[in-house]
């Protein structure tokens, strides 16, 4: 079955550029998203179609998908963005996927 | 605006039943599909469903499959999934989410709620 693998965390200083990757079998054929979830709250969308921002978000955020890794990078992190992402795409086989999810610390 | 709002939670026993409702406002609700997503405690995010803007077609994920069924009523702008059999690894925060118009992203989550097995 198809899989999406994110590392478990990540941590950035403020100011500095945050990468969270996500990694699954020719994901860059796929459209990949990204969520940003914090604690105690319903995720949100910050990027879909592999590189689009919904409106609000802000453009510190920005994403790619290419080969079999999605990217979701933030530049100028801010401690306000220290949260859980969770990539996602779409698989015929087994519809909606996400991954694991990635703890972003910004120290 | 958009607004998703999840009722029904609370605590069951294993093998019971119970019956999720996602109150939908802000938008013209027969026009989207709609997802559930859960999330049990401490771990992320589980595709439980999806139904089509019409209800013509249903999906479900492997492990709720025969146990779980997700319906909508568009002219009273509501989806709902009815949980039968339910398990203790059913316990989670129940979330109903619209999918956005031309991809498979889910563009605006309800709050949760719930949902207890014990």
């Amino acid at each position: 079955s198809y899989e999406l693998t994110q590392p478990p965390s990540v941590s950035v200083s403020p100011g500095q550029t945050a990468t969270i990757s996500c990694s699954g079998d020719k994901l860059g054929d796929k459209y990949a998203c990204w969520y940003q979830q914090k604690p105690g709250q319903s995720p949100m969308l910050v990027i879909y179609q592999d590189m689009k921002r919904p409106s609000g978000i802000p453009e510190r955020f920005s994403g790619s998908n290419s080969g079999n890794t999605a990217t979701l990078t933030i530049s100028g992190t801010q401690a306000m963005d220290e949260a859980d992402y969770y990539c996602q795409a779409w698989d015929s086989s087994t519809a909606v996927l996400f991954g694991g999810g990635t703890k972003l610390t910004v120290l | 605006q958009v607004q998703l709002v999840e009722s029904g939670g609370g605590v069951v026993q294993p093998g019971r039943s119970l019956r999720l409702s996602c109150a939908a406002s802000g938008f013209t609700f027969r026009n989207f599909g709609m997802y559930w997503v859960r999330q049990a405690p401490g771990k992320g995010l589980e595709w439980v469903g999806n139904i089509w803007y019409d209800g013509s077609n249903i999906y479900y994920a492997d492990s709720v499959q025969g146990r779980f069924t997700i319906s909508r009523d568009n002219s009273k702008n509501t989806l709902s999934l009815q949980m039968n059999s339910l398990r203790v690894e059913d316990t989670a925060v129940y979330y109903c989410a619209r999918k956005e118009d031309f991809g498979e992203a889910l563009d605006y989550w309800g709050q949760g709620t719930l949902v207890t097995v014990s």
